[in-house]
């Protein structure tokens, strides 16, 4: 089954203790990206790549690292969780290396306290 | 740089009206334009996109939505809306030029769907 999977789905941690949200696609798209849902803000683009070893930043790329070393995976590392960041997270990835539609992941629901 | 504009963020409509949500867009060219479904607790679903050529395109689950260039608006519309549709709705622009590729959402119209 064609999917995006990322764990863990829910995660509450503490400021400052490092943690990196894992993302994976099984359908060899090139274009993969992270984004953040807050309410009344919709979906706000964190980083992107469209393709291996090549990533840039999106809107709100503050605060977030990310790698891109093998088609499939493109975590996402907060070096240093903030209480700010409390948010859903969602991995997307797409065919082609534009933002073209977009396949997204289940998840995940982060809490920084 | 792109922006989408979602102007209503809660719409309610009786089970069997029919349904249009709106959607404008600002960018200097014609972008690529999407609508996305959000089912409390899941992920976002592709329902349509334009790319170019014809401008109603037809979508998933009986959905439609129309890009008017003048007017710089990509709507959404449904005949009857079921109950099952109650959801929230996100209209995005993606932008791919060269080296640049970004999508933007709007906030998203939540829509609740009465007997």
């Amino acid at each position: 089954e064609a999917q995006v999977t990322q764990n863990p789905r829910y995660l509450i941690t503490v400021t400052g203790k490092k943690l990196t949200v894992t993302c994976s696609q099984n359908m060899n798209h090139e274009y993969m990206s992270w984004y953040r849902q807050d309410p009344g803000l919709g979906l706000r683009q964190i980083y992107y790549s469209m393709n291996v070893e090549v990533t840039d930043k999106g809107d709100v790329p503050e605060g977030y690292k990310v790698s891109r070393k093998e088609k499939r995976n493109f975590p996402l590392i907060l070096e240093s969780p903030s209480p700010n960041q409390t948010s859903l997270y969602f991995c997307a990835s797409s065919n082609g290396q534009g933002p073209y539609e977009q396949y997204f992941g289940p998840g995940t629901r982060l809490t920084v306290t | 740089a792109q922006s989408v504009t979602q102007p209503d963020i809660h719409i309610t409509v009786s089970e069997g009206a029919s349904l249009e949500l709106r959607c404008n867009y600002s960018y200097g060219a014609t972008p690529y334009l999407f609508w996305y479904v959000q089912s409390p607790g899941q992920g976002l679903q592709l329902l349509l996109k334009y790319f170019s050529g014809d401008t109603l395109v037809q979508g998933i689950k009986g959905f439609e939505a129309e890009f008017k260039r003048s007017q710089s608006s990509f709507n959404l519309r449904k005949p009857s809306v079921h109950w099952s549709d109650a959801a929230e709705y996100f209209c995005a622009v993606g932008v791919s030029s060269g080296g640049y590729q970004k999508v933007t959402f709007g906030i998203g119209t939540k829509l609740q769907v009465i007997p």
